[in-house]
């Protein structure tokens, strides 16, 4: 597709599971971010991935959450031992360039509920 | 630091008049200035940037958007409002450096009354 695409686009897991979330970028993108929102609110910076230069992690919330990028395109958002307050949407966005004016192009987003 | 204000978390308007969405940005440098909107359950929706140049930008379903540099704002405004306008809408703002992040406002409800 010519979007941002994110899978699964909901998700409900178990307190203390792991749960892995996708982000297929658009092509030739070189920026990729990942956000969180919670009900609606603002939107919390995770990570931030950008060309070939060491990812900016400063957003994730612990130790629990990781991402990986490969090959400068898809990305993985994984989160260990799920609690109930990771209970949010993670949205996804990819940039043409990683600096600059370009805008960032978001995908629909994974929503994530942990019982 | 980079950071956004949006001072209104709701605003509200009657469908017909003009609407205005505020936003004040702090950056080191120039900054580049973007505008999203998103709708319920969906991803945010790029709307309007300014770049350089013109302080007035246009953009999107009729709405535009203007660069003060000395009061540090980037309003957003649109002259009729519409039913279909109610989101929410974020400001955000990225320094004009190589590799420098996007920094997003809290966000403000708008809500178009018919």
């Amino acid at each position: 597709g010519a979007g941002v695409s994110q899978s699964p686009s909901n998700k409900v897991t178990e307190k203390g599971k792991d749960v892995e979330l996708r982000c297929d970028p658009i092509s030739g993108h070189t920026a990729l971010y990942w956000y969180r929102q919670s009900l609606g609110q603002g939107l919390e910076f995770l990570i931030y991935f950008q060309g070939n230069s060491a990812p900016d992690k400063s957003g994730l919330p612990s130790d629990r959450f990781s991402a990986e990028r490969t090959g400068g395109s898809v990305s993985t958002l994984t989160i260990q031992r799920t609690q109930q307050e990771d209970s949010a949407v993670y949205l996804c966005a990819s940039s043409p360039t990683t600096g600059g004016a370009g805008e960032l192009f978001f995908g629909e987003g994974s929503r994530l509920t942990v019982l | 630091a980079q950071s956004v204000a949006q001072p209104e978390d709701q605003v509200n308007v009657a469908e017909g008049n003009p609407l205005t969405v505020k936003c004040t940005y702090s950056v080191s440098g120039n900054p580049y200035l973007f505008w999203y909107v998103q709708y319920p359950n969906r991803g945010l929706q790029f709307l309007l940037k300014y770049i350089t140049g013109d302080n007035l930008v246009k953009g999107s379903y009729g709405f535009e958007a203007e660069f003060n540099k000395s009061q540090t704002s980037f309003h957003l405004k649109k002259p009729s409002a519409l039913v279909s306008d109610s989101a929410l809408y974020f400001c955000a703002v990225r320094a004009q450096s190589y590799g420098q992040n996007f920094v997003f406002g809290p966000g403000t409800r708008l809500s178009v009354l018919p």
